[in-house]
């Protein structure tokens, strides 16, 4: 079955060190996207890819770096510039830009320790 | 003013009562609307999608769309303790390279 998959589901990160996120998809899906969930709260967007080689800054960019390189995959890294990481990350993808709604993956929970 | 809002919440109901759910947005240029579910620790999956005004049925869920009143709802007919999460209303505003914008979720509990 298709879908989209983020690993680790679980990650712990010491202060001052980058860590990277994978998310991998097999739906053919053009469009992929990073969001950040805090408690309570709604979701954000971090970065976002329409194209392989191309991607653009969401709404809270800092701290955070993508690639593209592969239409299945979009790597988010948390830099050690992100000062309050700790959240759940949710990557997502779309067949493409027009307006359709997400499949998401299952979620990172990344806690600074 | 947040662009999506949603009423905070919390929402409770009885089994087999409709809950209803309310959106706004702030943005009249916006095109395509969607509700997600979310159960507790999991990640959103997406439930309905609408488009143009009206109303929208699938199952015992409906959607009503109001563009003139920025205005998009969400119904469950005959609730289930299954239909207790979270859901969250998005606005996608135009072709804006498919970028969602997200309220910040109402939480249903239904009662058995």
């Amino acid at each position: 079955d298709g879908g989209i998959t983020q690993s680790p589901k679980y990650l712990f990160r010491k202060e001052g060190q980058n860590v990277t996120l994978s998310c991998e998809q097999n739906l053919n899906h053009d469009a992929m996207y990073w969001y950040r969930q805090d408690p309570g709260q709604g979701l954000r967007l971090i970065y976002y890819s329409q194209i392989v080689n191309d991607f653009q800054k969401g709404d809270i960019a800092e701290g955070y770096s993508v690639s593209r390189e592969k239409k299945e995959s979009f790597p988010l890294t948390v830099t050690s510039a992100q000062k309050n990481p700790t959240a759940f990350y949710l990557c997502a993808s779309t067949r493409d830009t027009a307006g359709y709604g997400y499949t998401f993956g299952s979620g990172t929970r990344l806690t600074v320790v | 003013q947040k662009e999506v809002e949603q009423n905070s919440g919390p929402l409770s109901v009885p089994e087999g009562a409709i809950a209803s759910l309310n959106c706004t947005y702030s943005d009249r240029g916006s095109q395509s609307f969607f509700w997600y579910r979310q159960y507790s620790g999991k990640s959103p999956e997406l439930i309905m999608s609408i488009y143009s005004n009206g109303d929208k049925e699938d199952g015992r869920f409906t959607a009503q769309l109001n563009k003139a009143s920025q205005y998009v709802s969400l119904l469950i007919r005959d609730s289930q303790p299954s239909d207790s999460a979270t859901y969250l209303c998005a606005v996608i505003r135009g072709t804006n390279a498919g970028k969602s914008t997200f309220g910040d979720g109402t939480t249903l509990t239904v009662k058995p």
